[in-house]
């Protein structure tokens, strides 16, 4: 089976630095995604940890720690339209595994 | 990109009655499809895993003939839901994988089902 566990919400103000961290117990581990899902819209990708360390995409960063089963998203420079949910989610190993979701963390961003 | 293209994005319909969502992926081919559902403020839950031209595989717990998948070409996949219920009310996301999606699944835009 798979478990993932992150905080349920995160308030923070514009301009400021949000991380959610995400513990996991899986089967099978073969990575790390998170996905960003807006009030009524889909989840989109936004990055996925195969190996230990950080990813960097623009103000979003990933990073994993296989040996602590543990992981966390990195929101910097939070704008107003970060203020979504977030989830992590495991695992992507490969076309056609399915995925599990954390149960989400809801970032407010506040002026 | 890989795009998935879902149908309809809201749907009322009465107690009783079947409403079909489908989910196509448009610009590559879909080996597998997969279904989730998701309460208000809660996160998604997998129902099914469907594989083209095979049976679907459900999660415990999802009932197997009451949410009819049939994924019968490597690009459209559906999800029937039979005799609703209000209970059935939700939101239904897909989401596609194949050769080409990379490391992330991409998701349909999500169908609001609301039983009456």
């Amino acid at each position: 089976g798979q478990s993932l566990e992150q905080p349920s919400e995160v308030t923070a103000v514009e301009g400021a630095i949000v991380q959610i961290n995400c513990t996991y117990q899986t089967s099978g581990f073969y990575g790390l995604s998170w996905y960003q899902q807006h009030d009524g819209g889909a989840p989109t990708f936004l990055s996925y940890n195969a190996l230990d360390g950080l990813e960097e995409t623009g103000r979003f960063s990933s990073f994993l720690s296989r040996s602590d089963s543990y992981g966390y998203l990195l929101l910097q420079e939070l704008q107003m339209k970060d203020s979504a949910s977030y989830f992590c989610a495991a695992p992507p190993g490969g076309a056609g595994n399915k995925l599990t979701f954390g149960g989400g963390t809801r970032v407010l961003v506040k002026p | 990109g890989a795009v998935v293209s879902q149908h309809p994005s809201r749907v009322i319909c009465k107690s009783g009655t079947s409403v079909k969502i489908e989910c196509r992926s448009l610009d590559f081919q879909a080996t597998t499809m997969f279904w989730y559902r998701q309460f208000p403020k809660q996160s998604l839950m997998l129902m099914a895993t469907s594989n083209e031209g095979s049976k679907a595989t459900y999660e415990q717990g999802v009932e197997k003939d009451k949410f009819l998948i049939n994924h019968a070409s490597l690009t459209l996949s559906t999800l029937t839901v039979t005799s609703a219920h209000p209970e059935d009310s939700s939101f239904y996301i897909c989401s596609a994988s194949g050769p080409g999606t990379g490391d992330g699944y991409t998701f349909g835009s999500g169908t609001r089902l609301t039983v009456v």
